[in-house]
């Protein structure tokens, strides 16, 4: 089993709607990332959160950690077709260790 | 240029054959990593190395070695290929600052096992 869950697995909406992607875990982190993949790249960084409860901004886009930090969740407000893509969350669970992926939200917007 | 390149960028082989991935890095990043990805399944760690003389092995290191031939470069093999190695292959490369790392992928290659 993943140690990190994303839900859902697909996501088709309408432009101009807003969606949230969920990251859970029944582990802590200590930090906690979210990427957006595109098809035959390799993801890229958005964000990344460290602190319980913490809330992050990226143009329409809103992230939130956890405040046990087991878990996350993007969410994009007005979706426009160039959110279409792979986001993934990662986690570290301790500062300078490896990473864990979660299973992945795909995302498409429908014009 | 690119700062993490992965050769080849597509490979077709037959079960039994050895496959070596390449990866380079321009970015002076002393951690590199290599990740499979399945659909469904998010990116799944193989191995990582923190500097040319560490190596460790991920989650699902069976079946994969790694070499680490200098700062800027860390290959994946797998010996003897089999089909359920089938997948696509990431390159990546971080750097340690406060609290976190980033990551930075290559572009992947994706690897067919007949």
């Amino acid at each position: 089993t993943q140690l990190l869950e994303q839900s859902p697995q697909f996501l088709s909406i309408q432009e101009g709607e807003n969606l949230t992607v969920y990251c859970n875990s029944s582990s802590v982190f200590s930090s906690l990332q979210w990427y957006r993949q595109e098809p035959g790249e390799g993801p890229v960084l958005l964000v990344t959160v460290v602190t319980g409860g913490e809330v992050k901004k990226l143009k329409r886009l809103t992230f939130q950690f956890g405040d046990a930090r087991k878990d996350s969740s993007l969410h994009i407000t007005a979706a426009q077709p160039g959110d279409t893509g792979l986001y993934l969350c990662a986690g570290q669970k301790n500062t300078g260790n490896q990473f864990y992926f979660g299973t992945g939200t795909s995302l498409t917007v429908i014009p | 240029d690119a700062d993490v390149t992965q050769t080849p960028r597509n490979r077709i082989t037959k079960t039994g054959k050895r496959i070596m991935l390449e990866c380079s890095q321009t970015k002076g990043h002393d951690r590199m990593y290599w990740y499979r990805q399945d659909p469904g399944l998010g990116l799944r760690l193989i191995y990582y190395s923190f500097d040319v003389k560490d190596i460790n092995k991920g989650e699902i290191s069976d079946g994969y070695s790694v070499s680490r031939q200098a700062q800027a470069k860390f290959s994946l093999s797998l010996e003897s290929a089999i089909p359920n190695q089938t997948a696509l292959y990431f390159c990546a490369t971080s750097t340690h600052r406060g609290h976190t790392d980033t990551q930075y992928f290559g572009p992947g290659t994706r690897l067919t096992v007949l």
